[in-house]
């Protein structure tokens, strides 16, 4: 199974910060990488597929880059909305693995 | 737009069975594949298994901690998937979401998988 390790664990940030999340697959896993942003108490949503397409709706603030093993999620300008847990998922094969998280937390 | 809704969630004792559904509106139901995804309490996500719709092949997958004992399928006329959790350990204990798949092919025509729609979720709870 490939594994998927996500740095740092949490972080806190003020609002209008640029802020990077990274992820790394134990093989590489192409531009097979998925991003998911959780608020508490609520389901995951789908932030990023295909390590930088987006899904309607989501803010140009956030933005996905890398490729082969090493991936980062930016948030060019941390807004207060944004606070909450950050997941990477990789899409290159099954079984389907997660990251382990970034926890978000506004100053 | 699309929902999902699960239900069947609840109490049960080890060793026990359990059924899940998901209800989906708003989509051609048939058409997509289906995942399960579970987040044990102040835990990460994990991936518990997929179907694929009946044009690829209406095949299941599943993690290796549930093969043998979970099963999905799917009911296109009534819009519902479905998870049958069988022989429930304590470590079973999460909450239990269903999610529409977004598909995209790559190289060897080879489908890749992302969860693009989630249901609210379903909480499990496995002990004596």
């Amino acid at each position: 199974d490939i594994q998927m390790t996500q740095s740092p664990s949490s972080l806190s940030a003020s609002v209008g910060d640029r802020v990077t999340i990274t992820c790394r697959a134990s093989q590489s896993i192409s531009n097979y990488l998925n991003w998911y942003q959780q608020k508490p108490g609520k389901a995951p949503k789908l932030l990023i597929y295909a390590t930088s397409t987006f899904p309607s709706g989501v803010p140009s603030r956030f933005s996905g880059s890398g490729s082969g093993t090493d991936f980062t999620l930016t948030i060019s300008s941390l807004q207060p909305e944004d606070f909450g847990t950050y997941y990477c998922q990789q899409a290159y094969s099954t079984p389907l693995t997660f990251g382990g998280g970034t926890k978000v937390e506004i100053k | 737009e699309v929902q999902l809704v699960e239900s069947g969630g609840g109490l049960v004792q080890p060793g026990r069975s359990l059924r899940l559904s998901c209800t989906a509106s708003g989509v051609t139901f048939g058409d997509h594949v289906m995942s399960w995804i579970r987040q044990a309490p102040g835990k990460g996500l994990e991936w518990v298994g997929l179907i694929r719709s009946k044009a690829f092949d209406g095949t299941a997958e599943y993690a290796a901690s549930v093969k043998g004992r979970f099963t999905i399928t799917r009911d296109d006329s009534k819009s519902i998937a479905y998870l049958q959790m069988d022989s429930l350990q304590i470590e079973d204990t999460a909450v239990y979401y269903c999610t529409s798949v977004l598909v995209w092919f790559g190289e060897l025509f080879r489908a890749h998988y992302g969860m693009d729609v989630w249901g609210q979720g379903t909480t499990v709870t496995v002990s004596s």
